[in-house]
């Protein structure tokens, strides 16, 4: 199946300060990205669809000034989570598709952000 | 709006035991159904799907049927192996309500952990 990476895998920063994740698809591009979020013991929750070359769309109730996204190319789609507080501190994860492959999305490997 | 209900965990199991994860799901319309696991330190993977009631989706010996009388897709297993260890995400797909890009949305579940010892 198509791989996909996430950097990094764990961060720590302070409030106030910004973060930026980095999603790549290593051996395929990718179109549309996925970007969830996963609170302890909750389900992953769907923040933003990621198209490259366009805007990003937000699911409802989700800030787009907060969670930057930028999907500048085929393979590389950025989360930047902006002036960061403690309750972002989740644990953040992508995924992308392949065309044919019936909706099967693959995933990241997540990255846990911890602000302090 | 959809979601997906399942058995809270941890299900602890011994090696060669029987597996049911419980999932119910709440959708309009007429969603495909899949289990995604999670390994420890991996990104979650598709253990297998169903896109219509009655179908059997089945992989790595784990089965699930699509029942739309029950909203039900609980996965099974005959004998679990220690290397089954793992978090196990059932969800739905959604159509996007504005864009057509090729893939749904997924609702997910809360997941499950299993931990199978020797």
């Amino acid at each position: 199946g198509a791989v996909v990476s996430q950097h990094p895998s764990r961060v720590i920063c302070k409030s106030g300060t910004s973060v930026k994740i980095e999603c790549r698809s290593l051996d395929f591009q990718a179109t549309t990205m996925f970007w969830y979020r996963q609170f302890p013991k909750q389900s992953l929750m769907l923040m933003a669809t990621s198209n490259e070359g366009s805007k990003a769309t937000y699911e409802q109730g989700v800030e787009k000034d907060k969670f930057l996204i930028n999907h500048a190319s085929l393979t590389l789609s950025t989360l930047t989570v902006t002036s960061a507080h403690p309750e972002d501190s989740s644990f953040y994860i992508c995924s992308t598709g392949l065309a044919g492959r019936d909706n099967e999305q693959f995933f990241g490997p997540g990255t846990r952000l911890t602000v302090l | 709006g959809n979601s997906v209900t399942q058995m809270e965990g941890p299900v602890t199991l011994s090696e060669e035991a029987f597996l049911t994860i419980n999932c119910t799901y709440t959708a309009t319309g007429y969603p495909s159904l899949f289990w995604y696991v999670q390994y420890p330190g991996e990104g979650l993977q598709l253990l297998l799907k169903a896109t219509k009631a009655d179908d059997k989706g089945s992989n790595k010996g784990f089965e699930a049927t699509y029942r739309k009388e029950t909203t039900s897709f609980h996965l099974e297993k005959g004998s679990v192996q220690v290397s089954d260890s793992a978090v196990y995400f059932c969800a739905l797909s959604e159509t996007f309500g504005r864009m057509n890009t090729g893939f749904q949305k997924l609702v997910f579940g809360t997941g499950t952990r299993l931990l199978v010892s020797p």
